[in-house]
């Protein structure tokens, strides 16, 4: 079954504001990972989250692993047209890497 | 420096026939895996591929579908006697190792009429 459970599905945003999306285990994580999805295209690697309660940043996204490594954030700020996509968390099941991916949150910006 | 490399790009097949779908890993990538999504649907993982040997194809379906990875050439992913319902977009991803994040293609996206 689905390891991670991605809220909200949809998330709608008035261009400039800021939203979150999260990402929910049951279990505990070895590592989380980020990809973003733009529409008719192909997911692109953005980050990966070892540790826990570690924060990064990538200009206008911050990305944050929970304390106890079952969930983790994507935050925007002063979103964007460019940032319309498919942003998916991801983590791995096994010891030797295999990735699940959540359901994805669709982000859609409205100017 | 290529990525990773999917053709086609778009495929039709009609009911009953057979679709091969191709991927070229990233070079210096021995790490392949195929995944298949539905319009409006997250990634589903299908198979996990290194040089001459599956690794997990837990999420491939048992009948109709197999995938390869030959010690020369692409990667491919098999489905023979598609139906309607093996319409989707498949993507190959690549990595480095394991644990590395993925790199993946354009995907094919496959169509059965």
């Amino acid at each position: 079954g689905q390891q991670v459970m991605q809220i909200p599905q949809y998330q709608h945003v008035q261009e400039g504001e800021d939203f979150t999306t999260y990402c929910n285990s049951s279990t505990t994580l070895s590592n989380i990972q980020w990809y973003k999805q733009r529409p008719g295209g192909h997911p692109v690697f953005l980050i990966q989250l070892v540790k826990s309660g570690e924060v990064k940043k990538q200009k206008r996204l911050t990305f944050q692993f929970g304390e106890a490594k079952k969930n983790s954030s994507l935050h925007i700020t002063a979103t964007q047209t460019t940032d319309v996509g498919t942003y998916f968390c991801a983590s791995t099941t096994d010891s030797w890497g295999k990735l699940q991916f959540g359901a994805g949150t669709q982000v859609v910006v409205t100017p | 420096n290529a990525g990773v490399m999917q053709n086609p790009r778009h495929l039709v097949r009609r009911r009953g026939q057979e679709a091969r779908l191709r991927c070229s890993p990233m070079k210096g990538h021995s790490h392949v895996y195929w995944y298949r999504q539905l319009p409006e649907e997250g990634l589903k993982f299908m198979v996990y591929l290194q040089k001459e040997n599956i690794i997990d194809e837990s999420g491939m379906p048992k009948e109709r579908f197999s995938a390869e990875f030959p010690k020369e050439g692409p990667s491919i992913l098999r489905i023979q006697q598609v139906v309607r319902g093996d319409s989707a977009a498949y993507f190959c991803a690549s990595s480095y190792d394991p644990n590395s994040p993925l790199h993946f293609g354009n995907g094919t996206r496959l169509t059965v009429t």
